[in-house]
C-alpha cells in the first residue's frame, strides 16, 4: 500500500457528505478503485474509474479524478449511519493486480 | 451477481498444523484469483495470483512453500498455510476476477486465522 495513500479518519455528521481523498504514484494505472469494508467483513466494489475519465456519478457516489496530479476522491452524498466502515482506495497495477491505500476509517455521528 | 464465497470464516488451530482456506466464486467463472492479508487496521497485502491450471505467482517476500496455493477449478482456489505459527494468524481475504468485466475484482468475506 505504500504507493497509494489516503487519510486514516473522516468523522462527518449524518446528512453531510463525505469526502475521501486519495493519492497514486503510477501513472499508468488504467482503473482506480472505491472499496468499503465494514467490521470482520470483505472488501465490497463500491465504484471505479477508468483512467481517461474525470469524473463518474453513481447515486450518492461521485468519483473525481486528477489525473495530472494523480489524485482520486469519493464522495457520499448525505451521509448515512450505515456509511461508517473503512474505504480504501486502489490502483490497478497491471494485470490488474491492485494496489491499495491503508483505508480511510470514517465515522458517521448523529 | 459476483459473489464469492470463503471457507471457513473463522479457524483456531495449534501451531505447527496446516490449515486450508477455500475461496468459491458461486455465479462466474473465475480466470484469477488473488489472495491476500490483512493485519488489523492495516491494508490489504496481495500474497500471490492464481490462474486456473497454472501454478500461483507469488510476490515478493511470499514464500510458496509455507502459502500452497492451488486453483483447481474456474471456481475453485485453495491457500494451505502450512506449519503455521502464531505470526501467521491474521485475516486473509481471497478475491476473484472473471472473463467479463475483468476489469472488476470481487472478494470474498475473509477467513479470520489464529494460531495458538
Amino acid at each position: 500500500g505504500e504507493d497509494v495513500e489516503q487519510s486514516l479518519f473522516l468523522s462527518v455528521r449524518e446528512g453531510d457528505s463525505s469526502v475521501i481523498n486519495c493519492t497514486y504514484t503510477d501513472s499508468s494505472s488504467t482503473y482506480l478503485y472505491w472499496y468499503k469494508q465494514e467490521p470482520g467483513a470483505g472488501l465490497q466494489l463500491l465504484t471505479y474509474i477508468f483512467s481517461n475519465m474525470d469524473m463518474k456519478q453513481d447515486q450518492r457516489l461521485t468519483v473525481l479524478l486528477n489525473k495530472k496530479d494523480k489524485h482520486l476522491s469519493l464522495r457520499i452524498a448525505d451521509t448515512q449511519t450505515g456509511d461508517s466502515a473503512i474505504y480504501f482506495c486502489a490502483e490497478s497495477i497491471g494485470d490488474y493486480k491492485l494496489s491499495f491505500g491503508a483505508g480511510t476509517t470514517v465515522t458517521v455521528r448523529a | 451477481g459476483a459473489v464469492v464465497s470463503q471457507h471457513p470464516s473463522w479457524v483456531i488451530c495449534k501451531s505447527g498444523t496446516s490449515v486450508k482456506i477455500e475461496c468459491r466464486s458461486l455465479d462466474f467463472q473465475a480466470t484469477t484469483m488473488f489472495w491476500y492479508r490483512q493485519f488489523p487496521k492495516q491494508s490489504l497485502m496481495l500474497m500471490a495470483t492464481s490462474n486456473e491450471g497454472s501454478k500461483a505467482t507469488y510476490e515478493q517476500g511470499v514464500e510458496k512453500d509455507k502459502f500452497l496455493i492451488n486453483h483447481a477449478s474456474l471456481t475453485l482456489s485453495t491457500l494451505t498455510v502450512t506449519s503455521a505459527h502464531p505470526e501467521d494468524s491474521s485475516f486473509y481475504i481471497c478475491s476473484a476476477r472473471g472473463r467479463e468485466r475483468s476489469n472488476e475484482q470481487f472478494f470474498g468475506p475473509g477467513t479470520r486465522l489464529t494460531v495458538l
